[in-house]
Formats: C-alpha cells, sequence, structure tokens
C-alpha cells in the first residue's frame, strides 16, 4: 500500500547544484502535481501532468522543470538551486483531475529541501 | 494576490466541544472546495469536498457548509478529538485544475 512515493526524504543543495526530486505512484492515477510547501503560503502548485505524455505550468514554475516518464512516475528537476527553493516539496496523484474535485489528491509524505 | 485565504494561523478547543475552521475565496469561479488535514513530516490527507451547487455536504464527524454570497466556506468538526489536532487546507479548484490551497489554520484539541 505503497501510494505515493517521494525520494529522497530530505536533501540539502549548495546554491548553484541541480537535483531531481523523484515521485512515483501505484494506484495507477492519470494526474499528477508538484506542490511546494512554505510557511505562511500554504501549498503552491508548481507543475501539473493532468495525463501521460503532458504537462504544463502551475502558480510558480520558474526555475522548475518537469518529466512525465510514464504513467508512474513524475519527476522535478531544479537546474541551478537558489535560497529561494528551500522548501518542502509535495507530489500528489489523482485518478484524473476531474475525479479530484470529489476525492482529491493523495499526497506524497514529502521532500524537505535546504539551500545554502 | 491570495485568491483562498484561512485567516486564523491556529485554534484551540476543549475536546469534545466543536472546532469551525473558516475559509475565504476570491474567485467566483471556483466550482469545488476541499479539505485536507497535515499531520507534522506527512502528506496532506483529503477530508471532504463540496460541490458550489450545494451548501452542505456530511461525512460522520465533519461537515462543510458553503455560502457562496459571502464566498465563504467552514469545516466543522463534531465532537473533537484529541486526534484530530493537526493542521486543515481549504482548497478550491475550478473542474479539478490547478487547486489553490490557503495557508492552512492549525487545531489544538485539548484532552
Amino acid at each position: 500500500n505503497a501510494g505515493v512515493t517521494q525520494t529522497p526524504k530530505f536533501q540539502v543543495l549548495k546554491t548553484g547544484q541541480s537535483m531531481t526530486l523523484q515521485c512515483a505512484q501505484d494506484m495507477n492515477h492519470n494526474s499528477m502535481y508538484w506542490y511546494r510547501q512554505d510557511p505562511g503560503m500554504g501549498l503552491r502548485l508548481i507543475y501539473y501532468s493532468a495525463s501521460e505524455g503532458t504537462t504544463d505550468k502551475g502558480e510558480v514554475p520558474n526555475g522548475y522543470n518537469v518529466s512525465r516518464l510514464n504513467k508512474r512516475e513524475f519527476s522535478l528537476r531544479l537546474e541551478s538551486a537558489a535560497p529561494s527553493q528551500t522548501s518542502v516539496y509535495f507530489c500528489a496523484s489523482s485518478e484524473s483531475y476531474r475525479t479530484a474535485t470529489s476525492y482529491g489528491y493523495t499526497f506524497g509524505s514529502g521532500t524537505r529541501l535546504t539551500v545554502v | 494576490d491570495q485568491q483562498v485565504k484561512q485567516n486564523s494561523p491556529s485554534l484551540s478547543v476543549q475536546e469534545g466541544r466543536i472546532s469551525i475552521l473558516n475559509c475565504d475565496y476570491t474567485n467566483s469561479m471556483f466550482d469545488y472546495f476541499l479539505w485536507y488535514k497535515k499531520y507534522p513530516a506527512e502528506g496532506p490527507t483529503f477530508l471532504i469536498s463540496i460541490s458550489s451547487i450545494k451548501d452542505k455536504n456530511e461525512d460522520g464527524r465533519f461537515t462543510v457548509f458553503l455560502n457562496k454570497s459571502a464566498k465563504h466556506l467552514s469545516l466543522h468538526i463534531v465532537p473533537s478529538q484529541p486526534g484530530d489536532s493537526a493542521v486543515y487546507f481549504c482548497a478550491a479548484t475550478r473542474m479539478g485544475f490547478k487547486t489553490i490551497f490557503g495557508a492552512g489554520t492549525r487545531l489544538f484539541v485539548k484532552a
């Protein structure tokens, strides 16, 4: 009963370094999402993938890229990390963007990223 | 500009009493509203949702009320239990795209 799995759970990066956050779901969901959570800001959508083969920008896409590798996996890449990207990152999935209106998202447990 | 606002950062309630968490929104195009609960070091968990064509939805101890004219929704938890202590996020969406979350309200239920 893994649900949504995110790796790594913690990461410290130096300014300018790059890294990829991995996300995989085993629920055969079509839609996947990346959010960041900052104190006092709630969760903000970075990118989403409504279905395999498609990706779209969310509220705060600058500085990030995504890849929907297959139906299960949706990765988030920071090409040149900045201190402003220090945050907790959550991956989520839903059967479809439509069903998410009634049944919500299933979230992973998050990746805590610090950029120094 | 925050489209979904939770103006109370925290709320403290006695066990057995009612907890009322509030949320305001600005975009009249939202057609679904959701509540999530989050424990420390875990991801948010979906609690309950409501369509904009309804004014109330119940699921066990949780009831969500929607007042479209005031652009306001609230989550009632009755009776409150210590295990309900968590951060509650209000969220809104239009057709499921780009769900927008509020900043969250931390609920403390005292035994």
